[in-house]
């Protein structure tokens, strides 16, 4: 247990759609990152917030947003849902190390 | 261009023997970092080893340990004494001082025989 927490581990959808995804990092994390896992495109980084921030972005689409709460814990929202977003998402923390730890993902279909 | 490159899709290994998993990597970066990770077929990412470019000594962790070959850009994983549990899809990725996030290789699966 990574002590990243995900919720929900699955999730089915329909294209159109709109969903939100929740993480809660490891204790004492300030860093949440995610990433999107297709059979296409592999692991790929999304975007990254520290400490409420957005620090950095990846191959994020228009249609996805994140945030990160004061808490800590960070949503990532999925909209205007089409079949390729179908993917299993993760989310990562870190600390002050080196090392990202991950979530058990959320798997989402869209239909 | 491809960051980390692994060469092997997938890999059969017999139980308690060892298995090394290459991984090739890119960048101009002097201080880096590289990661190999575990994803059994349940989905989750298991963190298994960390190799830092500064790092002198190769990174162990119990039966892991990891063959950092700077000049060659190469940080391939073996692991020892196999057992059934190993048998899944392992990652090599790396995080370059610049940038915060990891970029990761295809993967290679590996299948643990009785």
């Amino acid at each position: 247990d990574s002590g990243v927490t995900q919720t929900p581990k699955h999730l089915i959808t329909a294209t159109g759609q709109r969903v939100t995804l929740r993480c809660s990092p490891r204790s004492g994390d300030l860093s949440v990152y995610w990433y999107q896992q297709s059979l296409d495109q592999g692991l790929q980084f999304l975007i990254q917030y520290y400490n409420g921030e957005e620090r950095a972005k990846g191959n994020i689409l228009e249609r996805f947003s994140a945030q990160q709460f004061p808490d800590l814990h960070s949503e990532l929202n999925l909209s205007s849902l089409e079949l390729g977003d179908s993917a299993l998402y993760f989310c990562a923390s870190s600390g002050a190390g080196e090392t990202q730890y991950f979530g058990p993902g959320t798997r989402l279909l869209v239909l | 261009a491809q960051k980390i490159t692994q060469t092997q899709p997938g890999m059969f290994v017999q139980e308690k023997e060892a298995v090394t998993l290459d991984c090739t990597y890119d960048t101009s970066d002097q201080s880096y970092g590289l990661f190999w990770y575990k994803q059994p077929s349940s989905g989750e990412m298991i963190f298994l080893i960390y190799q830092g470019s500064y790092d002198e000594q190769n990174a162990t962790e119990g039966r892991y340990s990891l063959n950092f070959q700077k000049a060659r850009k190469s940080a391939n994983l073996v692991i020892s004494a196999s057992q059934l549990g190993d048998s899944a899809m392992y990652f090599c990725a790396m995080r370059e001082r610049k940038d915060y996030k990891l970029s990761f290789g295809a993967g290679t699966t590996v299948t643990v025989r009785a």
